[in-house]
């Protein structure tokens, strides 16, 4: 079965400050691999999703995420943060064959940034 | 459109007491999640229905959880009775078919 690791619990960053979550699974075979967002007391939204094509996929309000098929990685990015971005980020994989129904989810990042 | 509509949004009960969460996806969506999110997790699918039949409730411990979704539309959840360790948020989902999900509030229910 599909596993997802996001070891960055919580990451605390000034506004400007450029931005990397980690996110890594493991599974052998192909993925379609997805990022979302919890802002507070909101519902989770999609940010981005990776199925194929170009491995630097980008989502929305200046979110971007690279797949490296060779690290098993699919790292959330951003230049410049914003105090709005502060929120919860999962990251979600499941195997390409098999859909949503084998979706699964990180443990999440709380990402704090401070005004 | 008008998102994944889910009732009531925090619920407190005591303990052995019932409890039941109502979802109403987004129209024309004919899959359903149910997921089950503890504090500092990510959410963990518990049945996932294709119209009105519930094709994966392998994770829904089937002891005390039920649900249904009558007609292929809204959908119910229920927990009788409730534990202490079922406190945790309940989030509805749904799709078209495997286009990403849509999820909705959630409810927040505490078991005392």
């Amino acid at each position: 079965a599909q596993s997802v690791s996001q070891h960055n619990h919580h990451v605390i960053l000034s506004e400007a400050a450029s931005l990397e979550l980690g996110c890594n699974y493991s599974y052998g075979g192909t993925v379609n691999l997805f990022w979302y967002v919890q802002y507070p007391g909101q519902h989770l939204q999609l940010l981005l999703k990776y199925f194929s094509g170009d491995p630097l996929v980008k989502g929305i309000k200046g979110f971007e995420a690279e797949f490296i098929k060779s690290k098993f990685s699919f790292n959330l990015r951003k230049p410049s943060v914003q105090w709005s971005d502060t929120a919860e980020y999962f990251c979600a994989v499941t195997p390409s064959n098999f859909g949503n129904e084998k979706l699964t989810f990180g443990t999440g990042t709380r990402l704090t940034i401070i005004p | 459109e008008a998102g994944v509509v889910q009732s009531p949004r925090y619920k407190i009960i005591e303990k052995k007491q019932p409890v039941a969460f109502w979802c109403n996806p987004i129209s024309g969506h004919n899959t359903l999640y149910w997921y089950l999110q503890n504090l500092g997790q990510g959410p963990e699918l518990l049945i996932r229905y294709e119209n009105e039949e519930a094709v994966d409730d392998s994770q829904l411990p089937k002891d005390r959880f039920s649900a249904e979704r009558l007609k292929g539309v809204d959908s119910t959840l229920k927990i009788q009775p409730a534990e202490l360790g079922d406190s945790a948020v309940y989030l509805c989902a749904s799709s078209l078919n495997n286009s990403p999900l849509h999820f909705g509030n959630g409810t927040r229910l505490t078991v005392t």
